[in-house]
């Protein structure tokens, strides 16, 4: 398995800001996305992190309110944008080292809350 | 896209009965689904997984079946214990293109001791 780590666990922020996610990984993996998990509700794919090229997004999801990074095979960053009241939610990093077999593991999550 | 459509969204069991909850998928092309569960405010944890070109596992008191001409799969737990309250989630992927998960709607499964 991969430990991912995730920070921050949680904030609370102002409607109109910025923050940025951070999502690390133990070891090199092959895959890596983003979720996010409205209270009560399933996974949600945001996007897939792509290393060194810009992320592939899902309907529904665009690369100005939710710009992600992956810089290298251990680290990716979602940026989640001149936020609202809807974007609260919880955002999910998960990475899998092995596109055969398609295991993935989940960071803790990161609880946003816009006021 | 890939849809998974999960089932019951809440099961309520007495300590030691068992627990079916059922998933469906509509991408042929799907090839591996593995079931996650999430205790309140954890991280989705991997607890069984089953690749298409086996039709059912087993692990203690977990097991899952897959039916890929019915497109559906099953995870059963027998003898349900108060530490097995959570929510669970299935998904499916497939190794063309993405290889995301696309998640069911979950069910929350409460063990009354």
């Amino acid at each position: 398995s991969a430990v991912i780590s995730q920070k921050p666990s949680r904030d609370i922020c102002q409607r109109g800001t910025s923050l940025t996610i951070q999502c690390q990984v133990d070891s090199q993996v092959t895959m890596m996305f983003w979720y996010r998990q409205q209270p009560g509700q399933s996974l949600t794919l945001i996007a897939t992190a792509n290393q060194g090229s810009e992320a592939t997004y899902e309907s529904g999801f665009v690369i100005d309110k939710f710009p992600i990074s992956r810089p290298n095979l251990t680290f990716s960053t979602l940026t989640v944008s001149n936020m609202s009241p809807e974007d609260s939610s919880i955002y999910l990093c998960s990475g899998g080292r092995d596109r055969d077999t398609g295991e993935l593991f989940f960071g803790e999550g990161s609880r946003l809350t816009v006021l | 896209g890939e849809n998974v459509e999960q089932h019951p969204s809440t099961l309520s069991v007495q300590e030691g009965d068992s627990a079916v909850i059922k998933c469906t998928y509509s991408d042929s092309a799907s090839n591996y689904f593995p079931w996650y569960k999430q205790e309140l405010g954890k991280r989705p944890q991997l607890i069984i997984d089953i690749r298409s070109n086996v039709g059912e596992k087993k692990d203690q008191r977990i097991a899952v079946t897959l039916n890929k001409t019915a497109k559906h799969f099953s995870l059963h737990i027998t003898e349900t214990q108060p530490e097995d309250s959570a929510v669970y989630f299935c998904a499916a992927s497939s190794n063309t293109g993405r290889r995301a998960l696309t998640f069911g709607s979950g069910t929350r499964l409460q063990v009354q001791p």
